[in-house]
């Protein structure tokens, strides 16, 4: 069975500073990697994935996530952060169900706080 | 708007009423989803269309019951519900069973069952 951990329940960051949020998987075959952010009584909102490829990924709003396959990581990192990236943040991972649609298995969340 | 419509946007219920969720896409996706989201746990997936057929019930309370009519409609329907069913429940589609483009979220039903 797939499985995403994130280890940190919160992360706190001063704004202007980088930021990274942490993810790792376990998965069987090739996996499919995704980040999702979602604003308070909001749904979640896509910022990047991976599917194959470069493992640096370039996503929105000046994100990007480092796959790391001997590590099984998926980190979201951004240079700058800004006030307004603080939200809750979830990795992700496809699910393989072995027939018909996959959908996504979640990890718990990050809540990331930038700091004025 | 993402392109998928949740209604309505919040629910409060009794727990002997009947009461049902409706999701729209206007993406063109074939298959749909349903997850549930509580405090402090992670998003659970609930059940699994595609091309209109249920291709997967997680393991989901009688109580919930999931139509989907079309492709670009799903709807959850909800009997006897128990307080602890209060979360906010969340409706997504992707344009191939597997993802390869992307999952779309909605943004979602709280509800709330008295």
């Amino acid at each position: 069975a797939q499985s995403v951990a994130q280890p940190e329940d919160q992360v706190n960051v001063a704004e202007g500073n980088p930021l990274t949020v942490k993810c790792t998987y376990s998965v069987s075959g090739n996996p499919y990697l995704f980040w999702y952010v979602q604003y308070p009584n909001r749904g979640l909102q896509f910022l990047l994935k991976y599917i194959t490829g470069d493992n640096l990924v370039k996503g929105s709003y000046g994100f990007e996530a480092e796959f790391n396959k001997s590590q099984t990581s998926f980190h979201l990192k951004k240079p700058s952060a800004l006030v307004s990236d603080s939200a809750l943040y979830f990795c992700a991972v496809r699910r393989y169900s072995g027939g018909g649609a996959d959908g996504l298995t979640f990890g718990k969340g990050t809540h990331l706080i930038i700091q004025p | 708007e993402t392109g998928v419509t949740q209604t309505p946007r919040h629910l409060v219920m009794g727990m002997t009423n009947k009461k049902s969720l409706k999701c729209e896409q206007h993406l063109g996706h074939n298959a749909m989803y349903w997850y549930k989201q509580s405090a402090k746990k992670p998003l659970e997936l609930m059940f699994v269309y595609n091309f209109k057929e249920q291709t997967e019930n997680n393991s989901v309370p009688s109580r919930f019951s999931p139509e989907c009519p079309n492709s670009s409609h799903l709807f959850l329907h909800l009997h006897t519900l128990q307080p602890e069913d209060s979360a906010l429940y969340l409706c997504a589609s992707s344009q191939d069973h597997g993802g390869t483009y992307g999952y779309t979220f909605g943004s979602g039903t709280r509800l709330t069952v008295v």
